[in-house]
């Protein structure tokens, strides 16, 4: 099964506008995190935005925001302001506390394409 | 405060050839990793070195070695490379392998295996 399901292969948004972006998980460990990361056409994976699995408020960093849903099993990213400059691909992470080394299970990501 | 880098950036090989890549973290970071991506995919582990000395297999293993050289560098060997193994391949860290630690990547290495 599907540790980490993003539904949405591409969207587009209109510059300035607000955009979501889904990531649904699974796991039954209590302690775990949550990882956004961007990728542009360059290539680079570039970390936006952690949240772990006993923070009571939804994290935040500059423009992007995680809309997290623990019941639901859900951590959506909010990008507010959409600018050109957001056009990538973005990667929804987790990190489980039993996982020995760490490991980061990705989903298959989202393209985001920003129309002027 | 160059983050992590890696080398080369582009390779390609014949099936057979052997080669490493490189990877490097200034951050005094204490753990590594080593991931592909192939097209449409997420990223899959292929090794990861906890701290200095300590190196364990990932997801997708077959056919690669690592050696954690010290506590900056962490290499990925292919011994004898397939056309399977055309990917892009990144190197991360972090300062260690709890679950709230966040993982910085390289800017990837492109591997083209003819």
């Amino acid at each position: 099964a599907q540790k980490i399901t993003q539904t949405q292969p591409g969207m587009f948004v209109q510059e300035k506008e607000a955009v979501t972006l889904d990531c649904t998980y699974d796991t039954s460990d209590p302690s775990y995190g949550l990882f956004w990361y961007k990728q542009p056409s360059s290539g680079e994976m570039i970390f936006l935005i952690y949240q772990g699995s006993y923070d009571q408020q939804n994290a935040t960093e500059g423009r992007y925001s995680l809309n997290f849903q623990k019941a639901r099993k859900s951590a959506n990213l909010v990008i507010s302001a959409s600018q050109l400059g957001d056009s990538a691909m973005y990667f929804c992470a987790m990190r489980e506390w039993y996982n020995q080394g760490g490991k980061l299970i990705f989903g298959q990501g989202t393209e985001l394409s920003v129309k002027p | 405060n160059a983050g992590v880098t890696q080398t080369p950036k582009f390779q390609v090989l014949k099936t057979g050839q052997s080669m490493t890549l490189q990877c490097a973290q200034d951050m005094n970071h204490n753990s590594m990793y080593w991931y592909r991506q192939d097209p449409g995919m997420g990223l899959r582990l292929i090794y990861y070195s906890a701290s200095e000395g300590t190196t364990d297999k990932g997801e997708v293993p077959n056919g690669y070695n690592v050696s954690r050289l010290n506590k900056r560098e962490f290499s990925l060997r292919l011994e004898s490379a397939a056309p399977s193994q055309t990917s892009v391949y990144f190197c991360a860290s972090s300062d260690g392998y709890r679950e709230q630690e966040t993982q910085y990547f390289g800017p990837g290495t492109r591997l083209l295996v003819l």
